[in-house]
């Protein structure tokens, strides 16, 4: 099955400050990676994926690059808030035969952005 | 208007209870999810489920079992409850062939096995 390793597990920064989250996944047939941000006793909420046919997608301070050949992916944040502060998951997903996708996660990195 | 609600948010029982936690979407996707997050916040998919296909994660006892009696709702039942079950259960959904993959979340429920 697809194995999944996020580092770090913690990152603390300062207030505008750069943030990267690396995670290199084990299965070649994965597609598709989604990033959540889980706050404190919140869900975790998407916020940026790229599928496996795109090097690089950007939205706004968040960014995500894929390396297929390596099989790695990164989320960098820029000009880091203190409202950036939650824990990060990555993921890496597969779909299966009836349409759905099974995403492994990471063991999640712990941002904490100081003010 | 909630996208994805669960109940009960809290779950306090006693090891060896039959519990249920019901999960409903108004979305209207075709496919939904449940997810154990552990005290470590290790975020595990434990089952998939749309009209044409029950994906388990083979880690998972089958003491746990999904329930859909139709595309909005998909609970999970848990008999024989145990310690190591206590965790924050996660149900999502998504859209299966829509141009993004985006899983919702619910609010979670919070189970402890006392």
């Amino acid at each position: 099955g697809e194995n999944v390793e996020q580092h770090p597990s913690t990152l603390s920064v300062q207030e505008g400050d750069s943030a990267v989250i690396k995670c290199t996944y084990s299965d070649s047939a994965s597609n598709y990676f989604p990033w959540y941000k889980q706050e404190l006793g919140k869900r975790p909420q998407l916020i940026i994926d790229i599928r496996s046919n795109v090097g690089e997608k950007k939205d706004q301070r968040i960014a995500v690059t894929l390396n297929k050949t390596a099989k790695h992916f990164s989320l960098h944040i820029t000009e880091t808030q203190p409202e950036d502060s939650a824990v990060y998951f990555c993921a890496a997903s597969t779909h299966a035969s009836g349409g759905s996708y099974i995403p492994t996660f990471g063991r999640g990195t712990s941002l904490i952005v100081h003010p | 208007d909630t996208a994805v609600s669960q109940t009960p948010k809290y779950l306090v029982t006693q090891m060896g209870n039959d519990k249920s936690i019901k999960c409903e979407q108004n979305l209207g996707h075709d496919t939904m999810y449940w997810y154990k997050q552990d005290s470590k916040k290790f975020l595990k998919i434990m089952f998939s489920y749309n009209n044409k296909e029950l994906i388990i994660n083979e880690t998972v006892p089958n003491r746990f079992s999904p329930k859909s009696p139709d595309k909005a709702h998909l609970n999970l039942h848990i008999n024989s409850l145990e310690l190591g079950d206590s965790a924050v259960y996660f149900c999502a959904s998504s859209l299966t062939g829509s141009n993004t993959d985006t899983q919702y979340f619910g609010p979670g429920t919070r189970l402890t096995v006392l």
